[in-house]
């Protein structure tokens, strides 16, 4: 089945631990996404890429990093620089910047 | 990107139409309606996308207004699974970065 896989579901790290959340696509998308989700709250975009080897700065990026070395997928990595990493992290794909974003199912990140 | 206004809440009956209205006044001519659904703790779901007539697919139909100032999302028969918040966005499809503004949406909650 095509689709976004993220993992895992759950992710537990202590404060001062850099932490990185998966996101893998077979859908042949060029464009990926990752957004945070708080509490009550909408999504707010962190970091997008619009073709492999290139990303961008969304919203939010201060004290998260990516990469995208593959079009399959789209690492997050939550840094200890980020002040409230505690959420619900969610990646999504579309065919291009144009068209339908579809998204996986979500980390929830969870910092002690 | 246009705003949206949505009622916060609302009930359906089981069976029935659910009518999810959208108020999108300030939208501009390039900007596309787009629907999505976040079934609690899931990653949101495409339902469907419009710009000026109407569209229906195997999941709902969107009518937007002739002035395009407002929209509707019909579920034809609503059944308990689509109980969600629904969230309407409007986009331009040259936007430099393909990114969603989520807003507060709409949690439809249907009744059996």
């Amino acid at each position: 089945d095509g689709g976004i896989t993220q993992s895992p579901k759950y992710l537990f790290r202590k404060e001062g631990q850099n932490v990185t959340l998966s996101c893998e696509q077979n859908l042949n998308h060029d464009a990926m996404y990752w957004y945070r989700q708080d509490p009550g709250q909408g999504l707010r975009l962190i970091y997008y890429s619009q073709i492999v080897n290139d990303f961008q700065k969304g919203d939010i990026a201060e004290g998260y990093s990516v990469s995208r070395e593959k079009k399959e997928s789209f690492p997050l990595t939550v840094t200890s620089a980020q002040k409230n990493p505690t959420a619900f992290y969610l990646c999504a794909s579309s065919i291009s910047r144009a068209t339908e974003a579809f998204f996986g199912q979500g980390t929830r990140l969870t910092v002690v | 990107d246009a705003k949206t206004t949505q009622p916060p809440s609302m009930d359906c009956a089981e069976g029935r139409a659910a009518n999810l209205p959208c108020n999108h006044s300030t939208i501009s001519g390039n900007e596309y309606v787009y629907w999505y659904r976040q079934i609690h703790s899931q990653g949101p779901q495409y339902i469907i996308h419009g710009l000026k007539n109407n569209e229906t697919n195997e999941m709902a139909s969107l009518i937007i207004t002739e002035d395009r100032k407002s929209s509707t999302l019909i579920l034809p028969h609503a059944t308990l699974r689509d109980t969600a918040v629904y969230y309407c966005i409007v986009r331009v499809h040259s936007s430099n970065t393909g990114k969603l503004i989520f807003g507060q949406g709409t949690t439809l909650q249907v009744k059996p």
